[in-house]
């Protein structure tokens, strides 16, 4: 069946913009959650979402903001792009939320200049 | 929330050796942990994980240990090999928050 996919896999931004990436989970994942990818700090939990509704979310900004759709289908939104925002935005689909085999896609890599 | 703290941030071992990285936790209500392996340019997938019911879990030459009393988990990895080159995550769980270690670097040397 077909893995996770994010959509766009690059781009770059200038600072005060604002992005939207694009996660579709595996068909039947109904839990989505996002991830920050930095050399320095790691994977940092952003979101998770199960059924359209977001269960947790991390310690970042209220830049920072995502929904769900019916169809499991996930968006994340950062306004006002700042440098610091640069990063590999990973998401990642599973059965039973973050107790259970996540699945990650390949990443959106975000470049803000 | 949770904390999780991996050691050693890299690590270099000799084919053939065995190399372990430790991960402990704060939050004592965690009952899954599981372990990423995240290859130079690819995404991380699951090598293993286990859950609190259980001391260890073996597949093949990777194992992971838990000591719920102390909260810390381990993984090891025997017989290393080159593809066992890598960055390893560890993570646990905590309402519906998954928080990650901040990696480590495994070289297998040759």
């Amino acid at each position: 069946k077909a893995g996770v996919t994010q959509t766009p896999r690059y781009l770059i931004k200038t600072r005060g913009q604002q992005v939207t990436l694009s996660c579709s989970p595996i068909s039947g994942h109904r839990s989505v959650s996002w991830y920050q990818q930095t050399p320095g700090q790691g994977l940092q939990f952003l979101f998770e979402y199960f059924s359209e509704t977001q269960r947790n979310k991390g310690n970042f900004p209220g830049r920072f903001s995502g929904r769900q759709f019916s169809n499991s289908r996930s968006e994340m939104n950062v306004s006002t792009l700042e440098l610091g925002d640069s990063a590999l935005y990973l998401c990642a689909s599973s059965l039973a939320g973050v107790t259970g085999e996540l699945f990650f896609g390949e990443g959106s890599r975000l470049t803000v200049l | 929330g949770e904390n999780v703290e991996q050691h050693p941030s890299t690590l270099s071992v000799q084919e053939g050796d065995s190399a372990v990285i430790k991960c402990t936790y704060s939050d004592s209500a965690s009952n899954y942990f599981p372990w990423y392996k995240q290859e130079l340019g690819k995404r991380p997938q699951l090598i293993i994980d286990i859950r609190s019911n259980v001391g260890e879990k073996k597949d093949q030459r990777i194992a992971v240990t838990l000591n719920k009393t102390a909260k810390h988990f381990s993984l090891h990895i025997t017989e290393t090999q080159p593809e066992d080159s890598a960055v390893y995550f560890c993570a646990a769980p905590n309402d519906y928050k998954l928080s990650f270690g901040a990696g480590t670097t495994v070289t297998v040397r040759a």
